[in-house]
């Protein structure tokens, strides 16, 4: 069965440095990877999603996230974070099958003015 | 704005009972989906429908069902409540061309279920 793990429950970085929130995961066969942000009292909102082809996926926001199937890792990176950008985010993994949506537990990002 | 709508969105019902959540997709999606979101648990992938069939089933309790409706509209009936179900429930949708693996999921802004 497929999973999804977060390292870290909570990343604090200071705004106009770059961030970095890890996931890394484990599936059969191909992996198709997602990341979602949730803001407060909110339903979460695609970000950017991985399928094939480059590792280096661009989405919303200014965010990228680097797939490394070595590392079975696809870490959301953002160059220069926004205090707008404080929030929960949630990565996903969808097996070659398709049969299931495995979310990570989240990562509560806090961007400190 | 996803354009999935959730109603209601607050429900506050006693242990015991059951209720219906209801979820209409995006305009063109074929797919619907269920979660659940509760603090120690997290996001839990509850069961898909497409297109009026189901077709993946996650960590579904055997009290709660789904239906999705010829006009795609979905309904989650969660029955003989009990106080861990209180959670916030999301509805997502996708358009699931082909073997859909590849979709974006939207999301609803959910219905925040409190059971007393």
């Amino acid at each position: 069965a497929q999973s999804v793990a977060q390292p870290e429950d909570q990343v604090n970085v200071a705004e106009g440095n770059p961030l970095t929130v890890k996931c890394t995961y484990s599936v059969s066969g191909n992996p198709y990877l997602f990341w979602y942000v949730q803001y407060p009292n909110r339903g979460l909102q695609f970000l950017l999603k991985y399928i094939t082809g480059d590792n280096l996926v661009k989405g919303s926001y200014g965010f990228e996230a680097e797939f490394n199937k070595s590392q079975t890792s696809f870490h959301l990176k953002k160059p220069s974070a926004l205090v707008s950008d404080s929030a929960l985010y949630f990565c996903a993994v969808r097996d070659n099958y398709g049969q299931n949506f495995v979310f990570g537990p989240g990562t509560r990002l806090s961007v400190l003015p | 704005d996803s354009g999935v709508t959730q109603t209601p969105k607050h429900l506050i019902t006693a242990t015991g009972q059951r209720v219906t959540l209801r979820c209409s997709p995006r305009s063109g999606d074929l797919s619907v989906y269920w979660y659940q979101q509760s603090l120690d648990q997290g996001l839990q992938f509850l069961i898909q429908y497409y297109n009026g069939e189901e077709r993946a089933k996650g960590n579904i309790l055997e009290r709660f069902s789904a239906q999705q409706f010829p006009d795609l509209h979905s309904e989650l009936n969660l029955s003989s409540l009990e106080l861990g179900d209180s959670a916030l429930y999301f509805c997502a949708s996708s358009i699931d061309f082909l073997a859909g693996r590849t979709d974006t999921q939207y999301f609803g802004p959910g219905t925040r279920l409190t059971v007393l």
